[in-house]
Formats: structure tokens, C-alpha cells, sequence
């Protein structure tokens, strides 16, 4: 069982520089979820899709954006990266009613 | 604002010893509460989450919590403590209203375990 992929696991990109993170779900979960690690700070929100064709705000969205492409797959996107994106990234997915689903992560440095 | 407080960063334990890691929360109405693990490299796993009813819920992997609502906290005990165990522990929180799409992490408790 595949469950939540992410890719890449490792980026490094230069300051300015685009890149999109891509997330995938093989459990048909309607909702997914982008949030980033910081040392110190827990889990911070910064995107969710609650189904097909909807995307919401969380706590950290600027700097991001992100596209539903359809029901298995979410991706979150840094248009001009600043260092203080540097940062874990995980991608979550869940049916409605039970418990998130994570994915293994994406450590992202941008120099 | 919400918040979630794990008042301990590092905690180390002995194999076999009692563990209680401490979670404190503010919010206007009891929430939906959560504690995940996290292994190095790995993304979080659900170990309990309480919604209402019996205060001491039972989780994954022997752990327990109990909400206790005059105290605003939701601490994570075990009994004994295994070498696996080492981890990093989060709590979360979520408004009634808001549930999983409000989720709000603590900053994690990291255990080691001394053989």
C-alpha cells in the first residue's frame, strides 16, 4: 500500500528560484493537506483542499500556491523561493470523519 | 489566539520506566485533541485523539491520555517504555467547528530511551 507519496525527498534551490512539490494519494481521501516543519514549531498549515476543486487558506500560505489536479493528487508550488521557505514539507489526506494520513516528507533548503 | 503547549522539549526516559508527556491547550470550548509520533524521517502517525465522552482514551502502541478539562491539558502516559519508542511526540488541536481543517501542533516533545 502506497498511501501518501511525496516527491522529491531532498530539493535544494537557489533564492528566486521556482519549484513545485507533488503529492499523491492512492486511498480516494477527498481532502489533502500541505504543512511545513520548522524546528521548534510543530506543523503549520499552509494550504488544504477539502475536495476535488476547492483550495483553502491555512495559517502560512504566502509565498505558495497550490493546485488540486484532481482527487489523488495536490501540489504545492513556490513561485520565487526566499530562504525562509527552507523548511520539511509534508503532504496529508484523509475521508472525511477519520484521521490523516501523512506522507514521509520533502526537506527543502533554499540557499 | 489557540495555542497547544508541550512545556517539555527533551525528555529521557529508561527502558521500562513510566512516561507522561505534558500537553496544555487554550481554547473557548473543549476541542477535538490529538497526540501524534513521529519517526526520524518519517511523516506523523496517529497514536489517539479524544472528541467527547470518557476522559481516558487508549491509543496505538500502549500509550493512554487524559483530558482533563479544568486543567486545560491532555498529557500522554505509558506504562512502560520501550527502546522503539523514541520518537517525537506531538499534540494537536482542533476546534469543534473547524475539526481537521484547524488542526494546531504543539512544538513536539523529543524522548529518548536510555537502554
Amino acid at each position: 500500500n502506497a498511501g501518501v507519496t511525496q516527491t522529491p525527498k531532498f530539493q535544494v534551490l537557489k533564492t528566486g528560484q521556482s519549484m513545485t512539490l507533488q503529492c499523491a494519494q492512492d486511498m480516494n481521501h477527498n481532502s489533502m493537506y500541505w504543512y511545513r516543519q520548522d524546528p521548534g514549531m510543530g506543523l503549520r498549515l499552509i494550504y488544504y483542499s477539502a475536495s476535488e476543486g476547492t483550495t483553502d487558506k491555512g495559517e502560512v500560505p504566502n509565498g505558495y500556491n497550490v493546485s488540486r489536479l484532481n482527487k489523488r493528487e495536490f501540489s504545492l508550488r513556490l513561485e520565487s523561493a526566499a530562504p525562509s521557505q527552507t523548511s520539511v514539507y509534508f503532504c496529508a489526506s484523509r475521508r472525511q470523519g477519520e484521521k490523516l494520513f501523512f506522507g514521509s516528507g520533502t526537506q527543502l533548503s533554499v540557499l | 489566539a489557540q495555542s497547544v503547549t508541550q512545556p517539555d522539549i527533551h525528555i529521557t526516559v529508561s527502558e521500562g520506566a513510566s512516561l507522561e508527556l505534558r500537553c496544555n491547550y487554550s481554547y473557548g470550548a473543549t476541542p477535538y485533541l490529538f497526540w501524534y509520533v513521529q519517526s526520524p524521517g518519517q511523516g506523523l502517525q496517529l497514536l489517539l485523539k479524544y472528541f467527547s465522552g470518557d476522559t481516558l482514551v487508549q491509543g496505538i502502541k500502549g500509550f493512554e491520555a487524559e483530558f482533563k478539562r479544568s486543567q486545560s491539558s491532555f498529557n500522554l502516559r505509558k506504562p512502560s517504555v520501550h527502546w522503539s519508542d523514541a520518537a517525537e511526540y506531538f499534540c494537536a488541536v482542533a476546534p469543534f467547528s473547524g475539526g481537521y481543517n484547524k488542526l494546531i501542533f504543539g512544538a513536539g516533545t523529543r524522548l529518548a530511551v536510555h537502554p
